[in-house]
């Protein structure tokens, strides 16, 4: 079984571009994550899609952030003008149903100089 | 409100100690998981244990062993016998339906 996948594993935007990270759940898995990790920090929940729903955004931290899952298939997250306070690893994970383990992705390191 | 709390900041011990990682938790709810993940250099999360807020049974994975306590909130996470390959990130998280919280993490480094 593949696991949970994550792209780029790397990214370098200015200030103000536009970036689009991408996550490719475990087949059949109708729940995804995606969390953040900035500056050494905790690692912070962002939002929870169940299949194309978005079930929880509370984490989201301004608009300049959008989740989509079209399809209920794989995710984007797009930060766009990108700022400095984001820099940091962006996670993704899945499950396949409430209340059982998540898979972790290996992360999108963004980097915004 | 969830907050999980790893106090240590940064460990390093030489090969071969014995260490152990703290987590404190606090939740209102009786239904609860908790877990501990290992982030290693080359960034992904791995996970390595969840357990289910009405066990309370302590757990042994080969050099890997546990220790929940609900009457002082903790699920520490012991490594015996450290070896280099244990450097990493180690994050203890709780989570509650599907809310799920980190602590901040405890880098730990096994010198040869």
């Amino acid at each position: 079984e593949a696991g949970v996948t994550q792209f780029p594993s790397h990214s370098v935007i200015e200030k103000g571009q536009t970036v689009t990270l991408r996550c490719d759940p475990i087949s059949g898995h109708d729940n995804l994550y995606w969390y953040r990790r900035v500056m050494g920090k905790e690692i912070k929940f962002l939002l929870h899609f169940v299949k194309e729903s978005k079930q929880d955004e509370s984490g989201m931290p301004n608009n300049r952030f959008l989740a989509e899952r079209t399809g209920g298939t794989y995710s984007t997250l797009k930060v766009q003008p990108a700022e400095l306070e984001d820099s940091g690893v962006y996670f993704c994970a899945s499950s396949s149903r409430q209340g059982s383990g998540y898979t972790f992705g290996s992360g999108t390191r963004l980097t915004v100089v | 409100a969830q907050k999980v709390t790893q106090a240590q900041t940064e460990i390093s011990v030489v090969e071969k100690e014995d260490v152990t990682l703290d987590c404190v938790y606090e939740t209102r709810d009786t239904t609860y998981y908790l877990f501990w993940y290992k982030q290693p250099p080359s960034g992904e999360l791995v996970f390595l244990i969840r357990r289910n807020s009405f066990d309370e049974q302590n757990e042994i994975s080969g050099r890997y062993s546990w220790n929940f306590q609900k009457s002082t909130s903790s699920f520490n996470f012991t490594i015996t016998a450290s070896q280099v390959v244990d450097s990493a990130v180690y994050f203890c998280a709780l989570r509650e339906d599907n809310d799920m919280r980190f602590g901040a993490g405890t880098r730990l480094t096994v010198k040869p």
